[in-house]
């Protein structure tokens, strides 16, 4: 297997624009997670998902994060619009047996909003 | 919100030398785990322990947990030049809530 799969890698834009993170999870692990890494925070949950179905999307910071699965194979996230603070690394993981077991991570989505 | 956090923040060794990171954190948990983080990459996982273990090894690395005071260690023994990452911690509640990650320590391995 692939492993997680997302895209682009880095993404620069500036403030105002509308940024969409994509993600493939591992076929066949229903649990899909949306995270976001900075120095200041360190690791933040975002959001989850359980076959496509939103479970808990406490994390997310304000109105203008909004995350969509559409099938099993794909999840975007989605900024509109972009602010400076939003700059982070914004990782996708997947899990097999359930939210709080091994998470597998794609290799994150780095983006810098000017 | 942040549950685990890692103790030291920083550590510089050599190679052949033993790595221990610890973990504290605050309500009772279900499982721990750890990751590593190499710069500019995504974690990995390392090991899994539930709140019924108290040890467990995988290959060069060893945990540890102590629920009595809710802390966590873990060990790499023989370090090498390739160990240099960032290791975190994260715990999961008994309400089956997903992880929460601690920010991390910082290993360095010169040869």
């Amino acid at each position: 297997d692939a492993g997680v799969i997302q895209s682009p890698r880095h993404e620069v834009t500036e403030m105002g624009q509308e940024v969409t993170l994509r993600c493939k999870p591992i076929s066949g692990h229903d649990y899909l997670f949306w995270y976001r890494q900075t120095m200041m925070r360190g690791l933040e949950l975002l959001i989850y998902f359980n076959n496509n179905v939103p479970i808990d999307d406490s994390g997310m910071p304000e109105d203008r994060f909004s995350a969509k699965m559409p099938n099993a194979s794909f999840s975007t996230l989605k900024i509109q619009p972009s602010e400076p603070r939003d700059s982070a690394v914004y990782f996708c993981a997947s899990s097999l047996q359930g939210p709080g077991e091994t998470q597998y991570f794609g290799p994150g989505t780095r983006l810098l909003v000017l | 919100s942040q549950q685990g956090e890692e103790d030291p923040q920083a550590l510089s060794i050599q190679e052949g030398e033993n790595a221990t990171m610890n973990c504290s954190y605050k309500t009772s948990i279900n499982n721990l785990q750890w990751y590593r983080q190499n710069s500019g990459r995504g974690l990995v996982h390392l090991i899994l322990i539930r709140s019924n273990e108290r040890e467990k090894h995988s290959g060069r690395l060893r945990v540890t947990l102590d629920t009595s005071k809710k802390s966590s260690s873990l060990l790499i023994t023989a370090s090498r030049a390739a160990d240099t990452a960032s290791y975190f911690c994260a715990t999961t509640t008994n309400s089956g809530y997903a992880l929460n990650f601690g920010k991390g320590t910082s290993l360095l391995v010169t040869p």
